[in-house]
């Protein structure tokens, strides 16, 4: 099984700054990776697929990176709505896939 | 517009058997194979099972290999998990997800609770 681990735990970021959220795989993942966003109350949505290629509807201030074992998520100026809990998915060995432990948005 | 409806979370003593639901709606449903995925309260994400689309293979997480089932009626455009022998940590809130291929979700239900206690 492949672990997914995020950081931080706790991101707190001012309105109009970037925010920058890690994702570390245990092995290779190639490019199998997707980002999630679930706002309190609402089933989690879809951001990135691909590791890089967002999905439809998905604001461009959000922006995937990475591959092999180290990711990131950018939101590259944050607003108020972007309130939410984050988490990576990898999809390239399975099953199981696997997710990460999430990484909260807090607006400072 | 996708609509996933997940339905049949109650509360229910351990060793106890529940069967979820997931409605459909907006798409093709046999097009797409299905998961269910499920938080527990205070932690994250767990994939729980897997169904392709004509439902001629199944996979399970290895927590609930044995005990749980999922199935799927493409003529009802709906999803089933089939919840045994249920176990106190079985407890969560439980989505049902539409597979875009490969294995990410890109549309989720709101979830089901279930509560085993």
């Amino acid at each position: 099984e492949i672990v997914m681990t995020q950081s931080p735990a706790i991101l707190s970021v001012s309105p109009g700054e970037r925010a920058t959220l890690s994702c570390r795989a245990s092995h290779n993942i190639n490019n199998n990776l997707a980002w999630y966003q679930r706002k309190p109350g609402q089933a989690p949505r879809l951001l990135i697929f691909g590791a890089s290629t967002r999905a439809t509807g998905i604001p461009a201030r959000f922006s995937g990176g990475g591959s092999g074992t180290e990711f990131t998520l950018t939101i590259s100026s944050l607003q108020s709505e972007d309130l939410a809990v984050y988490y990576c998915q990898q999809y390239n060995l399975w099953p199981p896939v696997t997710f990460g432990g999430g990484t909260k948005v807090e607006i400072k | 517009e996708v609509r996933l409806v997940e339905s049949g979370g109650v509360v229910v003593q351990p060793g106890g058997s529940l069967r979820l639901s997931c409605a459909a709606s907006g798409y093709i449903f046999g097009d797409y194979a299905m998961h269910w995925v499920r938080q527990a309260p205070g932690k994250g994400l767990e994939w729980v099972s897997m169904i392709t689309r004509e439902g001629g293979s199944t996979y399970y997480a290895d927590s609930v290999k044995g005990r749980f089932t999922i199935s799927r009626d493409n003529s009802r455009n709906s999803l089933y998990l089939q919840m045994n022998s249920l176990r106190t940590e079985d407890t969560a809130l439980y989505y049902c997800a539409r597979d875009r291929g490969g294995s990410s979700y890109d549309f989720w239900g709101q979830g089901t609770l279930v509560t085993v206690s």
